[in-house]
């Protein structure tokens, strides 16, 4: 079946400017994961949705860092006002579990901030 | 917080050899152990997991091997392809406390012909 999805798969922009990244996961996955990858960098946790509970938000690294999941399924990682320090690769994964266990992540979004 | 620790950052064999990566977690509460391999410009792709009930998992060519005292774990590749020539990332999860995964930095691995 269909993987995880992202897009755009590269996004450049300029500093100041508020950019969206979108994650469509696996169909019946109802655990959303958003990572960063920076440059030679293991994977950063972000923020967290299961079901219709409340995300966990406690990776955000800033408050210009907003995400949303509409209808249990399609999600959107907002970064207000990008800073160069915001380069990065950003990667949606989706897991069946409520554990944690078995994510599976889609290719990633390449943003880069002039 | 959860901290996990990846050896060697680099690590280059020669193909028919074995490779082994090694992490090291500092929560003894850390219940769950994946690997990801990540091809150059690719996702990450879960390849073997473990969970803490059990010393060691098995998969054709890979293993990964748990000793919870100690707090690390293993992953060992045998008959190593140049195919298998990759970044590997290690990863723990903490039980009962959030779902996320916190992930080593990661063991470029080469595999030369």
């Amino acid at each position: 079946g269909a993987g995880v999805s992202q897009s755009p798969s590269n996004k450049v922009t300029e500093k100041g400017k508020d950019v969206e990244l979108r994650c469509d996961p696996i169909s019946g996955h109802t655990a959303l994961y958003w990572y960063r990858q920076s440059l030679g960098q293991g994977l950063e946790f972000l923020i967290y949705f299961q079901g219709n509970s409340a995300p966990d938000k406690s990776g955000l690294p800033s408050d210009r860092f907003s995400a949303e999941r509409t209808g249990g399924s399609v999600s959107t990682l907002t970064i207000q006002r990008t800073q160069q320090e915001d380069s990065a690769v950003y990667l949606c994964a989706s897991s069946p579990r409520t554990s944690g266990e078995e994510q599976f992540f889609g290719p990633g979004t390449r943003l880069t901030v002039l | 917080g959860e901290n996990v620790e990846q050896h060697p950052s680099t690590l280059s064999v020669q193909e028919g050899d074995s490779a082994v990566i090694k992490c090291t977690y500092s929560d003894s509460a850390s219940n769950y152990f994946p690997w990801y391999k990540q091809e150059l410009g690719k996702r990450p792709q879960l390849i073997i997991d473990i969970r803490s009930n059990v010393g060691e998992k098995k998969d054709q060519r890979i293993a990964v091997t748990l000793n919870k005292t100690a707090k690390h774990f293993s992953l060992h590749i045998t008959e190593t392809q140049p195919e298998d020539s990759a970044v590997y990332f290690c990863a723990a999860k903490i039980s009962n406390s959030g779902y996320a995964l916190n992930f080593g930095k990661g063991t470029s691995l080469l595999v030369t012909p």
